[in-house]
């Protein structure tokens, strides 16, 4: 069965902190998915891959295609980044329909 | 910027009350998805379509129902409300999978539903 795991599945951190999210799958992957949601309850992509690393701002997203498993890294929190950060998967028989794990809650005090 | 509108974005009612919720995209996309997500859970997908006239049942069943008549409309439908509905509901497009290449989802705002 196609899954995607995610731990820890509660972080709190102090503001300032480094902070990992960490993800793993079955094999079989076309692309890994980072996705970020809000209290409202807004969902904004923030990184695909399918290999190697990527970085936006204060976010980095690294993958280990022999390990499957990905990380989701927040250089010098804040509490702005206080949200739930979604790892999600396209695997091959899949249609390009995304496997969702179960989030990440990361609450970053100031 | 990503342009995906649902409609309403709460929504009250009662039993057995019919009710649409709207979703829209200027993007162009062929493929969109409508996902089921309760309260501190994971996303599960209900349903999906390739592009006009093309609807398909995702991995969680629903007693929803969807139309594709236009390629940027994606509506959901409920016949008859339940309680058990109660829900969000977050609309999706996306690029046409073509089997080589992923991409990424766009996400409307939800609508959060209560059924009385």
């Amino acid at each position: 069965k196609n899954e995607v795991e995610q731990s820890p599945q509660n972080l709190t951190a102090q503001e300032g902190e480094f902070i990992t999210i960490n993800c793993s799958y079955s094999v079989g992957i076309s692309a890994l998915h980072w996705l970020q949601q809000h209290p409202g309850g807004g969902i904004v992509s923030l990184f695909m891959l399918s290999s190697g690393k990527k970085k936006h701002g204060r976010l980095i997203a690294t993958i280990n295609i022999q390990e499957k498993h990905s990380s989701l890294h927040i250089t010098a929190s804040h509490p702005r980044d206080s949200a739930v950060y979604i790892c999600a998967a396209n695997y091959g028989g899949s249609q390009g329909n995304l496997i969702f794990g179960k989030g990440t809650k990361l609450s970053v005090k100031p | 910027e990503a342009d995906i509108y649902q409609t309403p974005r709460y929504l009250v009612i009662g039993t057995g009350k019919k009710i649409t919720l709207e979703c829209s995209q200027t993007m162009g996309h062929d493929k969109m998805y409508w996902y089921q997500q309760d309260p501190g859970m994971e996303l599960h997908l209900i349903h999906y379509s390739y592009g006009v006239n093309s609807t398909e049942k995702g991995d969680l069943s629903s007693e929803s129902t969807v139309s594709r008549i236009r390629t940027e409309h994606f509506p959901l439908t409920l016949e008859s409300a339940r309680p058990s509905h109660t829900s969000q509901y977050l609309c999706a497009s996306s690029e046409q999978w073509t089997g080589a290449v992923s991409y990424e989802q766009y996400f409307g705002p939800g609508t959060r539903l209560t059924v009385t």
